[in-house]
């Protein structure tokens, strides 16, 4: 079954404790991204990558990392998460910037 | 800048038409349209692209009007599973940034 997928699904942690979300794809897609999602906000870009040599920052990408070094996984890393980065997670992926763009299932992030 | 769309909110009744309106500051590349129920990802409804036609799925269809930066989303004779949350997206350049707005709730009584 073509599918983005996030893990974990739900996680609490705790000021300056490193995590990783991790995000698969499984659509041979070239066009990776993360969003957050935040009441009243919508979905705010984090990081995007074009193609496994191309990542470049979204709107909101302070606080976080991420990484492709292969074209099906894009982390997301939260160094030393603070409160303000609890939020709903999104990854998505398409086959390029102008085509469908596939999300996955969401990773709700609990920071106290 | 993230697009703007309005209104925040529409509340309908079965068989009503609503329509949805983005508008960007900066020219556009493609505008995309998902609709998202509460607690599931969002999921894609259509793209127009720059020069494209009025796109349609079912009693959804939405225009691209590239001299005004503006898209707009149009729900004809609504249905119960019409409700949820609706973003469009804006692609304004070809280095990848894909912005989506804040969002339309959109809840559709019988």
């Amino acid at each position: 079954e073509a599918q983005v997928t996030q893990n974990p699904r739900y996680l609490i942690t705790v000021t300056g404790k490193k995590l990783t979300v991790t995000c698969s794809q499984n659509m041979n897609h070239e066009y990776m991204s993360w969003y957050r999602q935040d009441p009243g906000l919508g979905l705010r870009q984090i990081y995007y990558s074009m193609n496994v040599e191309v990542t470049d920052k979204g709107d909101v990408p302070e606080g976080y990392k991420v990484s492709r070094k292969e074209k099906r996984n894009f982390p997301l890393i939260l160094e030393s998460p603070s409160p303000n980065q609890t939020s709903l997670y999104f990854c998505a992926s398409s086959l390029s910037l102008n085509s469908p763009l596939h999300f996955g299932n969401g990773t709700r992030l609990t920071v106290t | 800048q993230q697009p703007v769309q309005s209104p925040q909110a529409v509340i309908l009744r079965e068989g009503e038409d609503a329509v949805i309106n983005c508008s960007s500051s900066k020219a556009l590349y493609s505008v995309h349209w998902y609709r998202q129920k509460h607690g599931e990802a969002p999921i894609f409804l259509m793209i127009l692209l720059k020069g494209g036609e009025q796109k349609g799925h079912d009693k959804i269809s939405a225009s691209f009007n590239e001299k005004k930066q503006q898209s707009s989303l149009y729900l004809t004779a609504s249905q119960l599973s019409y409700s949820g949350t609706y973003f469009c997206g804006t692609v304004t350049d070809s280095w990848g940034k894909l912005q989506f707005g804040a969002g339309t709730q959109v809840v559709v009584t019988p």
